[in-house]
């Protein structure tokens, strides 16, 4: 069975502040990991994915996250967060057997002038 | 390309009535797509798996004869609530997956916002 947790349902930052939404994940085979930001009243849009290859995976806007078996974590990650960012982010985790995607509960970014 | 659309994005029903909503892929043959459900300020559960041609894969807990799935062609799949009440009222999405893709990857339609009265 697979699992995603995410650490804290809500992040404030400033403007231009480090954005850091964590991302924990349980799976028994090797996972493909992904993030996702959802605007108000929309769908899902990809962030970045792992699925094998290098551990640290850039993406759009900005962000990256890096995959470590060890802590079994797939951190987001950006330098300087823009008043943009503010939405609600969603890690997932799926597996070559069934491709079916878990979610994490999300966490909702908000971002402070 | 890989963009998905839904119709409606939004529809209100009253208490009783079907209200279909359907799931397109626009620029790719979708050979599975997924319904999700996504409760106000929650994750998103998915509902069912769906592959062309044959008959969706419900998941536990998830009533198919109310929530009816068609995915007749590799472009089009439909979800059809049925005798719809307000607790079904929920934020709706749609996602697909292609052969001609990263198998892993999904891509998501904008979602239909059903509010039942």
């Amino acid at each position: 069975a697979q699992s995603v947790t995410q650490l804290g349902s809500h992040v404030s930052v400033s403007e231009g502040a480090l954005v850091l939404l964590r991302c924990n994940y349980s799976s028994s085979v090797p996972p493909y990991l992904f993030w996702y930001v959802q605007y108000p009243n929309q769908g899902l849009q990809l962030l970045l994915k792992y699925t094998t290859g290098a551990t640290l995976v850039k993406g759009i806007n900005g962000f990256e996250a890096e995959f470590k078996k060890s802590e079994t974590s797939f951190h987001l990650t950006k330098p300087s967060a823009h008043m943009s960012d503010a939405a609600e982010y969603f890690c997932a985790v799926t597996n070559s057997g069934t491709y079916k995607y878990i979610f994490g509960t999300g966490t909702r970014l908000k971002v402070l002038a | 390309g890989a963009v998905v659309s839904q119709h409606p994005s939004w529809v209100i029903c009253k208490s009783g009535t079907s209200v279909k909503i359907e799931c397109r892929s626009l620029d790719f043959q979708a050979t599975t797509m997924f319904w999700y459900r996504q409760f106000p300020k929650q994750s998103l559960m998915l509902m069912a798996t769906s592959n062309e041609g044959s008959k969706a894969t419900y998941e536990q807990g998830v009533e198919k004869d109310k929530f009816l799935i068609n995915h007749a062609s590799l472009t089009l799949s439909t979800l059809t609530v049925t005798s719809a009440h307000p607790e079904d009222s929920s934020f709706y999405i749609c996602s697909a997956r292609t052969l001609q893709r990263e198998l892993t990857e999904q891509f998501f339609g904008p979602g239909t916002r059903l509010t039942v009265l």
